[in-house]
């Protein structure tokens, strides 16, 4: 079973819309959770990290849920800018950081 | 806004040279990585490197591959001997001790014929 998995997408969506991004992972003992953007051909940015609590930044919200080793992003209110691919990513809890990536979900939101 | 950067951006090389790829991580920094990423695949985790040693290492990372830390600025990863399979995006990152957030820099790609 893969470490990471996600919604492969691609996702196609209007300027405005609420679109959502599914990730799960394998590893029960992870302990850190993040979703960066990848824009074509660039290198990975974090969006942001993920809390047990659920988190937003801005349009941007974030959720786990331990239990089911579920990650989801919401993003609200669409732009043009946001077109790119998401990661998962996830760090199984050591401090050496290696991180676990997702192979991203691609987003296209078009006017 | 301080970066990691990465030199050079593109590298093409023949099948069996060796190719060092370098990296200046963010000046505060004390953690490094180095990932690839083959062209539509995800990104993997290669190495990490800490307190002037390897502190963990993929299957990826076999003895072709090498780290060194040479001063206080640079990070590199030398391939020893290319493959074909070794074209890929290759990512650098570092991070602060306190914080998780791990910082990539551009990216080398390297093109291996």
């Amino acid at each position: 079973r893969k470490e990471v998995e996600q919604d492969p997408g691609p996702f196609n969506v209007p300027e405005g819309a609420t679109v959502a991004f599914n990730c799960t992972y394998s590893n029960s003992a992870s302990q850190s959770f993040f979703w960066y953007r990848q824009d074509c051909r660039k290198e990975p940015k974090l969006l942001m990290s993920v809390y047990s609590s659920g988190n937003e930044d801005g349009r941007f919200t974030a959720q786990l849920n331990r239990a089911s080793q579920y990650i989801s992003l919401l993003i609200r209110d669409s732009k043009l800018s946001d077109s790119a691919t998401y990661l998962c990513v996830v760090n199984r809890g050591s401090t050496l950081g290696r991180l676990y990536f997702g192979r991203g979900t691609q987003l296209t939101v078009w006017p | 806004e301080p970066e990691v950067t990465q030199t050079p951006s593109h590298q093409v090389t023949q099948m069996g040279q060796e190719v060092i790829l370098r990296c200046v991580p963010i000046s505060n920094h004390l953690y490094f990585y180095w990932y690839r990423q083959i062209l539509g695949q995800k990104v993997e985790f290669l190495v990490s490197f800490y307190n002037n040693e390897i502190s963990e290492k993929s299957e990826i990372f076999d003895d072709q591959f090498s780290v060194e830390r040479p001063d206080g600025s640079n990070f590199t990863l030398k391939i020893r001997s290319t493959k074909l399979e070794d074209s890929a995006m290759y990512f650098c990152a570092s991070r602060q001790g306190a914080s998780e957030t791990q910082y990539f820099g551009p990216g080398t790609r390297l093109l291996v014929l």
